[in-house]
Formats: structure tokens, C-alpha cells, sequence
């Protein structure tokens, strides 16, 4: 089975500019959520879709992240303008719905991750 | 809110000695806890998780967790490490909505 796949792996940006971060979940996988990795944290999450509708973004910075997933399957991240404090890996993970259980439960699958640099 | 202590920076041990990596909650409600293993440039692996039943959890590469309800930890153990479990390692909790609470991670260190 193949994994959750993530393109670049790995990107430099100036502050200021555009950058996008495109994930491809683990196929039948209903639940996508995107995260930031700061160096020396835990992820934190920024959005989570369920097929194609968001079910949490309330840890997106709005003004200058976005996020979209429109046919349900992969996912774009955007970020613009860049900051220096983006300067983070960037997690796709993917989840199984299974109909009945407490979502909660499920497992998350992550991906390689994008290392996105500022300067 | 929820939330995951690890207290420890960085667990060093012995190859061939038992490893525990620490991690303590605190959620509203019942918890599901997960563990995670990051390797370098690597994305997260999962290890195990504790949803329900049997406090003593056994997950992938011979990892093990026990859940202690009174004292709120999760604690990750293996009986003899190796110099390939060397990388970085998460303690996550849910509550029912699954938005996963991540610890701050423990770089563990396995020396041959």
C-alpha cells in the first residue's frame, strides 16, 4: 500500500513570497490534515478536511495560509505572503473513516513531510 | 484542552537495556494516546495507540506502552533497545473530536 505523499520535499523561499505544498493521502482515506513542525516541537495542526469539506481550521493563520482539498483526494497548502516564522516542516497525514467509531481513534499516517525555509 | 507533557529532552541508554520514554496528558474525558517514532528527514511512523480494554499496549519493532488512568501517563518502553531505535519520539492524545495533541518530543539516544 502506498503511503501519503508530499511534493517538494524540501523548499527556500524569500520572505514575502508565495509557496505551495501539495499532498496525496493514502487511497480511501476520507480524513487529510495538514500540520507545522517548528524545530524542537510537536506538530501542531492547521486544518483537517473530511473528503472534501473542512471539519477544523481554527489553528490556520488565515490571513496567509490556505488550504483546499476539491475533489476530495489530494490537497494544496498555500502560504502567502511568507514569513520568517513559517520557517517549519510541513506534515500531510491521512486518516481511514470507518463508519461507527469514535474519530478520535483513528490513525493518523504521515507523510515525509515539505522542509520549507524563509529567508 | 488538551494537552502532553515529555518531560525529558533527550534519554540516553544503552544497547541491550531497557528504554522508557515518559509522557504525561491531560484531556477532557476519556483519552486515546498515541505514540509516534520520527526518523531524520522522515515523516511520522505510528507505534501504537491505547483506545480502550488492556492498560498495557504492544506495538510495531517490539515497543509497549502503559496506560495509567490515576497518574495520567503513557509511558513507552522497550525491553532491550537497539542502536537502530536512535530518533525522535512523540506522545500524542485525542479526545473525541481527533484533533491530535502532540508532546514536544524526546530525542532518545541508544549507544552501542
Amino acid at each position: 500500500e502506498a503511503g501519503v505523499a508530499q511534493s517538494p520535499r524540501y523548499k527556500i523561499i524569500e520572505k514575502r513570497q508565495s509557496v505551495a505544498f501539495w499532498c496525496n493521502p493514502i487511497s480511501g482515506h476520507a480524513t487529510l490534515y495538514w500540520y507545522q513542525q517548528i524545530l524542537g516541537q510537536g506538530p501542531k495542526l492547521l486544518i483537517q478536511f473530511q473528503n472534501n469539506g473542512v471539519v477544523d481550521d481554527s489553528q490556520l493563520p488565515k490571513d496567509r495560509f490556505s488550504a483546499e482539498r476539491l475533489k476530495g483526494v489530494d490537497s494544496t497548502l498555500k502560504i502567502q505572503p511568507a514569513k520568517l516564522e513559517d520557517s517549519a516542516v510541513y506534515l500531510c497525514a491521512s486518516s481511514l473513516v470507518v463508519s461507527g467509531q469514535g474519530v478520535g481513534q483513528e490513525t493518523q499516517y504521515f507523510g515525509p513531510g515539505t522542509r520549507l525555509l524563509v529567508l | 484542552a488538551q494537552s502532553v507533557a515529555q518531560p525529558e529532552d533527550q534519554v540516553n541508554v544503552a544497547e541491550g537495556n531497557p528504554l522508557t520514554v515518559k509522557c504525561t496528558y491531560s484531556v477532557s474525558g476519556n483519552p486515546y494516546l498515541f505514540w509516534y517514532v520520527q526518523y531524520p528527514n522522515r515523516g511520522l511512523q505510528f507505534l501504537l495507540k491505547y483506545i480502550t480494554g488492556d492498560n498495557l499496549v504492544k506495538g510495531s519493532y517490539g515497543f509497549e506502552a502503559e496506560f495509567n488512568k490515576s497518574q495520567t501517563s503513557f509511558h513507552l518502553k522497550k525491553p532491550s533497545a537497539l542502536v537502530s531505535d536512535s530518533a525522535l519520539y512523540f506522545c500524542a492524545v485525542s479526545p473525541l473530536t481527533n484533533r491530535l495533541a502532540f508532546g514536544k518530543g524526546n530525542q532518545v539516544v541508544v549507544i552501542p
